[in-house]
């Protein structure tokens, strides 16, 4: 079972619906949970942390985690073709310095 | 300059050269690391600097050789690399405090080829 698991994609949603993004880990004793944008041949660049069960909302992104479930969610609101990229989830584990693990990234595709 | 620098952006080496990527964080951050993202691969952690001290090693081969003279500068010897080494090399830096870590900041990443 991998740490960390995303559906790679390519996950294809047309201008202004809700894109949903979806996450699941294996480590129960995971603290905190990341999104990670990354754009073609780009760096990837943090959009959301959340640490506590429940959605955070940030702009057009909420983030929702539930660990009794072990999954970890990205919506976006009204896409636009300029969130086109690979979203990367990224796990915390309890021990070690900031061992963040990643799953592999789901490719997200607005059409306009 | 602010943020996390990487050179060079591209390298293309062959099986017995020796290189080396650098990495410079202008964040006043404590800690570095080098991952590796190949295709369709999630990324994977290599090693992990904190405070100048190399705090993890994840199995990586010992053709790939960290050395982190103080806490703003990060390298990567390579030596004798394979081509399934070929990959997006990235650093990255961050905050450890005791048990706040910030987030990660990447650099833009070395596109590594070997030949």
């Amino acid at each position: 079972q991998k740490e960390v698991e995303q559906n790679s994609g390519p996950l294809s949603v047309p201008e202004g619906a809700i894109a949903s993004l979806n996450c699941t880990y294996s480590d129960r004793g995971s603290q905190s949970f990341f999104w990670y944008r990354q754009y073609s041949g780009k760096s990837p660049e943090l959009i959301m942390s959340i640490y506590s069960n429940g959605d955070k909302e940030d702009g057009r992104f909420t983030a929702q985690l539930n660990k009794a479930s072990q999954y970890v969610s990205l919506l976006i609101r009204d896409s636009q073709p300029s969130d086109s990229a690979t979203y990367l989830c990224a796990v915390k584990r309890v021990q070690g310095a900031q061992k963040l693990v990643f799953g592999q990234g789901t490719r997200l595709t607005i059409n306009p | 300059e602010t943020g996390v620098t990487q050179t060079p952006r591209h390298l293309v080496m062959g099986m017995t050269n020796k290189k080396s990527l650098k990495c410079e964080q202008h964040l006043g951050h404590n800690a570095m690391y080098w991952y590796k993202q190949s295709a369709k691969k999630p990324l994977e952690l290599m090693f992990v600097y904190s405070l100048e001290e190399r705090v993890e090693n994840n199995s990586v081969p010992s053709r790939f050789s960290p050395e982190c003279p103080n806490s703003s500068h990060l390298f990567l010897h390579l030596h004798t690399l394979q081509p399934e080494d070929s990959a997006l090399y990235l650093c990255a830096s961050s905050v450890n405090r005791g048990s706040y870590n910030s987030p990660l900041h990447f650099g833009n990443g070395t596109r590594l080829t070997v030949t």
